[in-house]
């Protein structure tokens, strides 16, 4: 069964400082697509970071970037300078070539003022 | 620039009752997905349909529940006979190409509550 796992439930941070959620996942697939989706309260999933898995380099999208450790089956996401506006629920998401979406079960991240 | 629109956003029904859900795609958008996401929990597949066609309901529980996609008009999901079980969020996603590359778009959901 693919899977994926997010370790930490909630996470808190001060603003301005940086923050890594960490994700692993378990797959046999050799070529998927790995994503951080963000779930403010608003409930609307946005797209925050994508990276293809046969792409050694990191994705980066402004404040935020990934840490693809594809061996490890692992792909931690930062966030730099923390903004109040980061305060969300954060999945962490594979989808394997032609296949849907297995996300996990979510990070709920506080940035505190 | 309109995304995927789901309505209602929110919706109750009494144990018995029927529920539809309807999903409007990204305009040029040609393959829906449906997803149910349980309290404190992540996103889970139901259903993917492209125009007039269920390609993949392996998600969907096998009574009760049912998708569509015609033509004309938006997706939706239809669950009959609702119990509290069903209590869920409910997001569409649409996309331009076919299941498992880029591009798709997620509606903001619609929260059912079985009372």
């Amino acid at each position: 069964a693919q899977t994926v796992t997010q370790s930490q439930p909630e996470m808190s941070v001060q603003e301005a400082e940086t923050v890594t959620l960490s994700c692993t996942y378990d797959t046999s697939e050799n070529n998927y697509y790995l994503f951080w989706y963000k779930q403010p309260p608003s409930r609307q999933m946005i797209l925050v970071i994508r990276q293809e898995a046969y792409k050694q380099q990191n994705a980066t999208e402004n404040r935020f970037s990934v840490n693809f450790q594809k061996a490890a089956k692992s792909f931690s996401l930062k966030i730099s300078d923390s903004q109040l506006g980061d305060t969300a629920m954060y999945f962490c998401a594979f989808m394997p070539y032609g296949q849907n979406f297995v996300f996990g079960p979510g990070t709920r991240l506080s940035v505190l003022p | 620039n309109a995304g995927v629109m789901q309505n209602p956003r929110h919706l109750v029904r009494r144990r018995g009752q029927e529920a539809r859900l309807r999903c409007s795609p990204v305009k040029g958008h040609s393959h829906v997905y449906w997803y149910r996401q349980l309290p404190e929990e992540g996103l889970k597949f139901m259903v993917y349909l492209q125009k007039e066609n269920i390609i993949d309901e392996s998600g969907m529980p096998k009574e009760r529940f049912s998708a569509e996609f015609p033509k004309e008009g938006p997706s939706i999901l239809r669950i009959q006979q609702v119990v509290r079980g069903d209590s869920a969020a409910y997001f569409c996603a649409s996309s331009p190409l076919e299941r498992g590359t880029y591009g798709y778009t997620f509606g903001s959901g619609t929260r059912l509550t079985v009372v």
